[in-house]
C-alpha cells in the first residue's frame, strides 16, 4: 500500500464549476499536508498547506483535513482553464520525509 | 537567490556513464531534499540533508547514487554507472527550517535520459 493515494483522473470539469481532489494517507502520525500544482514539464509549486482538521479557505481553493479518516482533499471553486495542471497531495512521513501521491490530472474546459 | 536552481536542466547519458546534479537551494535554508520523478507519478523522496548533514538516504535506489552537500548549501547528486531505469526527472527542494510543517519550494528539476 502506497503512502499517499490520489484518484489519477483524469478529472474533467467545466469552466466556473467546482472541482474536487481527494487524497488518502496510511501513516496516522503524519501532521502536514500539502496540496501542489504541476504544469506539464514544470516543477511542482505550493498551492496550500493544512495541518488542522477542518476547513481552510485560501481564495478560490478550499482544502479539507479528516485526521480520522486519513483524508484531505481539495476543492477549486470558478474553475478557470488555467487551472489545467495535475494535482499533487504531499503527506509529512518519519524525520522529514515526504511523501506524495501520483497525482490528479484535472482538465477545466472552456 | 530568489529560488532554487538546478544544473544541467536536460541531460543525455549514454548507458553505463557516470553523471552529477548540481541544486543550488534558496540562500539560507537548512533543509535540501532530492526527489526523483517518473513520467506520470508523483515525486519519489530521494534523500534529505539538513545543513551539510545526511540524515535520511532511505531512497535511494541502490548504491550507485551519492549526494552531497559539503557546505550546507549547493549539493550534488550523483548517478554511476547509470541504467535505462534511472531516466526519470530529478528535483531538488528547500525549506527554511528544519520542521515537518515547513514548505518546500522545488526547483525546475534536471530531466536525465539514459540511452
Amino acid at each position: 500500500q502506497k503512502e499517499v493515494e490520489q484518484n489519477s483522473g483524469p478529472l474533467s470539469v467545466p469552466e466556473g464549476a467546482i472541482a474536487s481532489l481527494n487524497c488518502t494517507y496510511s501513516d496516522r502520525g503524519s501532521q502536514s499536508f500539502f496540496w501542489y500544482r504541476q504544469y506539464s514539464g514544470k516543477s511542482p509549486e505550493l498551492i496550500m498547506f493544512i495541518y488542522s482538521n477542518g476547513d481552510k479557505e485560501d481564495g478560490r481553493f478550499t482544502a479539507q483535513l479528516n485526521k480520522a479518516s486519513q483524508y484531505v482533499s481539495l476543492l477549486i471553486r470558478d474553475s478557470q482553464p488555467s487551472d489545467s495542471a495535475t494535482y499533487l497531495c504531499a503527506v509529512n512521513g518519519v524525520g522529514n520525509q515526504f511523501y506524495f501521491g501520483t497525482g490528479t490530472s484535472l482538465t477545466v474546459i472552456p | 537567490g530568489a529560488g532554487v536552481s538546478q544544473s544541467p536542466r536536460y541531460k543525455v547519458a549514454k548507458r553505463g556513464q557516470d553523471v552529477a546534479l548540481r541544486c543550488d537551494p534558496i540562500s539560507g535554508h537548512v533543509s535540501l531534499f532530492w526527489y526523483q520523478q517518473a513520467l506520470g507519478q508523483g515525486p519519489e523522496f530521494l534523500t534529505y540533508f539538513q545543513n551539510e548533514a545526511q540524515l535520511d538516504k532511505s531512497g535511494l535506489p541502490s548504491d550507485r547514487f551519492f549526494a552531497e552537500r559539503p557546505e550546507g548549501s549547493v549539493s550534488t547528486l550523483k548517478i554511476q554507472r547509470t541504467q535505462q531505469e534511472d531516466s526519470a526527472v530529478y528535483l531538488c527542494a528547500s525549506s527554511l527550517w528544519d520542521r515537518s510543517q515547513e514548505t518546500q519550494y522545488f526547483g525546475p528539476g534536471t530531466r536525465l535520459l539514459v540511452l
